[in-house]
């Protein structure tokens, strides 16, 4: 399996732009998670979906932030407007359910920069 | 809420030395506890795992030992080598769906 992908590895934008993260997570994966991971607060759950379904999105940092996951096979993470505090690295992460949920699968991450 | 401690780093060694990370844990119930490694520019891969008291993980030389008594899960390995340079996380999930993790410990392994 190629595990997960994400995509772009890397972004740089300008304050006030939208910024969209994707992720494609491992076939057969029902249980989504976004991460962001900062040296400041180290990482953070955003949101996870199951089923293509959020469950807890609590983590969001606020309502500049949003994720969807429209098919069991892609997800986004969407910023707008952008800021320079949420530069970060974005990771999405699956598993299958029923497995240990510790067990998750990481991507490479996204690194954002806000300038 | 439950939460996970671990030591600051970075921890420098020299080849072949001795290593433990410290990991420490509050939960209710009876998490499974997890340890996760990041390469840089890497995302996080699992490198260990234990789900009930005194287990015993282990992984490419690297163990960790579930204490219920004193709610630790401390990493250790007995020779590290440079390719073990990483930042290391203590996790645990109390039965849920998420994980909770350490902020991470910076291993730096010098030839």
């Amino acid at each position: 399996d190629a595990g997960v992908i994400q995509s772009p590895r890397h972004e740089v934008t300008e304050m006030g732009q939208e910024v969209t993260l994707r992720c494609k997570p491992i076939s057969g994966h029902d249980y989504l998670f976004w991460y962001r991971q900062t040296m400041m607060r180290g990482l953070e759950l955003l949101i996870y979906f199951n089923n293509n379904v959020p469950i807890d999105d609590s983590g969001m940092p606020e309502d500049r932030f949003s994720a969807k996951m429209p098919n069991a096979s892609f997800s986004t993470l969407k910023i707008q407007p952008s800021e320079p505090r949420d530069s970060a690295v974005y990771f999405c992460a699956s598993i299958r359910g029923g497995s240990l949920f510790g067990e998750q699968f990481f991507g490479p991450g996204t690194r954002l920069t806000v300038l | 809420g439950d939460s996970v401690t671990q030591m600051e780093g970075p921890v420098t060694l020299s080849e072949e030395a001795f290593l433990t990370i410290n990991c420490t844990y509050t939960a209710t119930g009876y998490p499974s506890l997890f340890w996760y490694v990041q390469y840089p520019g890497e995302g996080l891969q699992l490198l260990l795992k234990a789900t009930k008291a005194d287990d015993k993980g282990s992984n490419k030389g690297f163990e960790a030992t579930y204490r219920k008594e004193t709610t630790s899960f401390h990493l250790e390995k007995g020779s590290v080598q440079v390719s073990d340079s990483a930042v290391y996380f203590c996790a645990l999930s109390g039965g849920y769906s998420t994980l909770t993790f350490g902020k991470g410990t910076m291993l730096l392994v010098s030839p």
